[in-house]
């Protein structure tokens, strides 16, 4: 079965340091998700990758997809209060349809 | 447009009971899918639901059920409740009809079930 794997686990940053967060596959990705959540509430969408190679940005935080679609990163600019939380990855897993697997999650904190 | 509504937030039950959540999807959107967050096991896919049907199910016990009703709005019910099914439960609705979730999934805010 397909994994994904974050890293790394919890990230400490002074406010207005760059950082990045990676999730790596077993597999192949076909559809991979970035989502932030607030501690015991819901996912907000992020991003959303699918081809080899791409790349979105979105305020400061930018997403790239590898060419082999495996592993994916989403890089924070100049990281604000607003920017904590846990970020998680998700992906569509191969042969199984209409759901998400996901990774365990990275917790961002920012230091003012 | 309004988002997705879980009801309710918050929720104590002892052992045993059963219980009933509910999620009302954006609307427009038909498939609503539901996941299980727990703290060991993180986030877990429950089972998906798109005009009614169930699409897919996840690696849980028969006591987790759910529904959907022909205006998209799904329930899901656990029975017998055990300590372990004390987690935080998501729903996500998006407008995916085809294969694969090609799309985003809008999250509710969720329902923190505690079983004492």
């Amino acid at each position: 079965s397909q994994e994904l794997e974050q890293s790394p686990q919890s990230l400490i940053v002074q406010e207005g340091k760059n950082l990045t967060i990676n999730c790596t596959s077993s597999k192949t990705l076909y559809g991979l998700y970035w989502y932030k959540q607030k501690y015991g509430e819901g996912l907000i969408f992020l991003m959303m990758l699918q081809k080899g190679g791409e790349e979105k940005s979105h305020e400061k935080i930018t997403a790239k997809l590898d060419e082999k679609k495996q592993q994916s990163s989403l890089h924070i600019t100049a990281s604000q209060p607003s920017h904590a939380g846990i970020y998680l990855c998700g992906a569509t897993p191969p042969g199984s349809n209409y759901q998400l697997i996901w990774g365990a999650g990275t917790k961002l904190i920012i230091k003012p | 447009k309004a988002g997705v509504t879980q009801t309710p937030r918050y929720l104590i039950k002892t052992r045993g009971q059963q219980v009933t959540l509910s999620c009302s999807p954006i609307s427009g959107h038909r498939s609503v899918s539901w996941y299980q967050q727990t703290p060991g096991q993180g986030l877990q896919f429950l089972f998906e639901y798109f005009s009614e049907t169930q699409r897919n199910k996840g690696n849980f016990p028969g006591r987790f059920s759910g529904r959907q009703f022909s205006n998209s709005r799904s329930e899901m019910n656990v029975s017998t409740l055990e300590l372990g099914d004390s987690a935080l439960y998501l729903c996500a609705s998006s407008s995916n009809s085809g294969t694969r979730v090609n799309t985003e999934a809008f999250f509710g805010q969720g329902t923190r079930l505690t079983v004492v």
